[in-house]
């Protein structure tokens, strides 16, 4: 059964640093990767998405990559801003399986950045 | 466009209440999905359709459990007797195929059971 990590649980950084959050998987048969913004109140966004095939993706000031043999990604935001405030998730979405395919969580990094 | 809605928003229930819970999912999409977020937690999946077909509900918790999508579109979620720990948020999310496609979530319904 896969299962996924996201470490560290909870962060607090002043304005205008660089960040990593980590994210770990037990197996490394998955489909895709994708990160996720959850702010209080509110459903999940989507961040970014990286196929099985690929190592990394970019979005602006956010730099996801994937190393899929460890079972290790790693979501990094450059210059933080008190907006990026909110609740990131990580989740897989298997090869085997299903072929439709469930989402499994991470229990998420709780970020906070103060100005 | 529209994207997946949920309603309602909030519910409080009384212990031993019954609960029903919607998601309109995105016009056309194939694909809805149910997943249940505790507090501090990450979303975990209930049930899967396909169009009408419930194809997985390996993830409900217990027999009060119940989700129909009876002609494709509108889901409902329904859980019997609420007890305390049904308390979260539950999630709907819905993708174009059915074929690992990219999922969109719904807002939530926050669910409280005193």
């Amino acid at each position: 059964k896969q299962e996924v990590t996201q470490i560290p649980a909870a962060l607090s950084v002043p304005e205008g640093e660089n960040l990593v959050l980590n994210c770990s998987f037990t197996d490394s048969a998955i489909y895709n990767l994708q990160w996720f913004r959850q702010d209080p109140g509110k459903g999940l966004t989507s961040l970014l998405l990286i196929q099985s095939s690929q190592r990394e993706q970019t979005s602006g000031r956010l730099n996801a990559s994937l190393d899929k043999s460890s079972g290790r990604s790693t979501l990094y935001i450059a210059a933080s801003q008190p907006g990026d405030s909110a609740t990131y998730l990580c989740a897989v979405l298997d090869a085997g399986g299903t072929s439709y395919g469930k989402l499994t969580f991470g229990q998420g990094t709780i970020l906070t950045v103060h100005p | 466009g529209a994207g997946v809605s949920q309603s309602p928003r909030y519910k409080v229930a009384k212990r031993g209440q019954d609960v029903a819970l919607r998601c309109d999912p995105i016009s056309g999409h194939v694909s809805l999905f149910w997943y249940q977020q505790a507090l501090g937690q990450g979303p975990e999946f209930l049930t899967y359709f396909q169009n009408e077909a419930q194809l997985d509900k390996s993830g409900l918790p217990s027999d009060r459990f119940f989700a129909e999508r009876p002609e494709g579109s509108v889901s409902t979620l329904k859980i019997q007797r609420t007890q305390q720990e049904d308390s979260a948020v539950y999630l709907c999310a819905s993708s174009p195929g059915q074929v690992r496609d990219e999922q969109y979530f719904g807002p939530g319904t926050r669910l409280t059971v005193t």
